[in-house]
């Protein structure tokens, strides 16, 4: 089944313990994304990677790394994760970059930041 | 500046009504695509429509169609025969041509009674 896997689906924590959520996605596809979803605010993109090795900011990328060393995985790290990072984030990807791709998204992860 | 604009943060429609959810854009891109998600309480994102801005007729998938007027830059998402299960968040997104991210709109929940 083609799907995007993100974990863990919850996670509650304490301000500076390092975390990182894992993404992974079976559809080969080369444009991985990750999002925060806050009310009001919709989803607001992090980080994205248009391929191995190639990442990039997005619209809220302060506190948050990423690496892309293979194709299908896509960590999101919080290396001092603060209580203003507690949100509902996703993982998204799609075949490619253009304007006619749909992204598609994991079942999403809440964390919590104490 | 804003992007997307969903201008209703609420909507009630009875069952087996129609409803339409509103949705306007801002781009100075020829070539971009528009896209609605439902995000059910469950939480995980699900696409159900895409609009290309060269597309000459309205998309349609099932019960749902697109209302694109291109000149007005709006993407009204049309849901016929209402069903107890639409009951959700709805998401309005757009990918430009030049950019290399996917924005959404603040979202719209949608409540179907019986």
């Amino acid at each position: 089944e083609a799907q995007v896997t993100q974990n863990p689906r919850y996670l509650i924590t304490v301000t500076g313990k390092k975390l990182t959520v894992t993404c992974s996605q079976n559809m080969n596809h080369e444009y991985m994304s990750w999002y925060r979803q806050d009310p009001g605010l919709g989803l607001r993109q992090i980080y994205y990677s248009m391929n191995v090795e190639v990442t990039d900011k997005g619209d809220v990328p302060e506190g948050y790394k990423v690496s892309r060393k293979e194709k299908r995985n896509f960590p999101l790290i919080l290396e001092s994760p603060s209580p203003n990072q507690t949100s509902l984030y996703f993982c998204a990807s799609s075949l490619f970059r253009t304007d006619n791709q749909p992204q598609h998204f994991g079942d999403g992860t809440r964390l919590s930041i104490l | 500046a804003q992007k997307i604009t969903q201008t209703q943060p609420g909507m009630f429609v009875q069952e087996k009504e129609a409803v339409t959810l509103d949705c306007t854009y801002d781009t100075s891109d020829q070539s971009y695509g528009l896209f609605w998600y439902k995000q059910p309480s469950s939480g995980e994102m699900i696409f159900l429509i895409y609009q290309g801005s060269y597309d000459e007729q309205n998309a349609t998938e099932g019960r749902y169609s697109l209302n694109f007027q291109k000149a007005r830059k709006s993407a009204n998402l049309v849901i016929s025969a209402s069903q107890l299960g639409d009951s959700a968040m709805y998401f309005c997104a757009m990918r430009e041509v030049n950019n290399n991210d996917m924005r959404f709109g603040a979202g719209t929940r949608l409540t179907v009674k019986p």
